[in-house]
């Protein structure tokens, strides 16, 4: 049982590159979300959904694009990097919507944009 | 805007001593939870304490909440050396949206 595996764990990335990071669960959980880390702001929400087919927004979703075609994939696109952009990415997933149930995170995915 | 503030931002004790970090938070939830970070790895989930919760315990870990001041606590008892990471509190309330703090540093020294 792996849980959430993201790949890659390290990306450089030049500006105006584009990528997709790849986040895979194998528990079966309907429920999947991106999250970016910076320094001092904690975890932001980036996009998440509910199940294969439906995704929705969260509090920074501007320059990432998501889709959910399995239930065991979510993986998250940039279309065009930014500095801005540069941060560590976590993916996490749950059986249940957040509101109650604990959620299993992946080990990051490491981002620069030069 | 984050939901939940935890304080402190750092936190530095001896191996033995408890710690003791505070998160505050802005709206009504269903729940709170806490998650532990390692350096360079991703969140772990810790506890989860529900609205109508006042206590809960888990090993040496013990969180209150107190929903009329909009606050929580998580007790470390007898830290140890493997217990310094960075702890999140975070928030769900009512919607499919978990919002996180910004984290307490935890430095337990041997």
């Amino acid at each position: 049982n792996a849980g959430v595996t993201q790949t890659p764990k390290f990306q450089v990335l030049k500006t105006g590159q584009s990528m997709t990071l790849q986040c895979a669960q194998d528990m079966n959980h309907e429920y999947m979300s991106w999250y970016r880390q910076d320094p001092g702001m904690g975890l932001r929400l980036i996009h998440y959904s509910v199940g294969a087919g439906i995704t929705d927004q969260g509090e920074v979703p501007n320059g990432y694009n998501v889709s959910r075609s399995t239930t065991e994939d979510f993986p998250l696109r940039l279309l065009s990097a930014a500095p801005s952009q540069t941060s560590v990415y976590f993916c996490a997933s749950s059986y249940a919507p957040q509101g109650g149930t604990e959620a299993f995170f992946g080990q990051g995915t490491r981002l620069t944009v030069v | 805007s984050q939901q939940g503030e935890e304080d402190p931002q750092a936190l530095s004790i001896q191996e033995g001593e408890n710690a003791t970090m505070n998160c505050s938070y802005k709206t009504s939830i269903n729940n709170l939870q806490w998650y532990r970070q390692n350096s360079g790895r991703g969140l772990v989930h810790l506890i989860l304490i529900r609205s109508n919760e006042r206590e809960k315990h888990s090993g040496r870990l013990r969180v209150t909440l107190d929903t009329s001041k909009k606050s929580s606590s998580l007790l470390i008892t007898a830290s140890r050396a493997a217990d310094t990471a960075s702890y999140f509190c975070a928030t769900a309330s009512g919607t499919y949206k978990y919002i996180f703090g910004t984290g307490t540093r935890l430095k337990v020294l041997a």
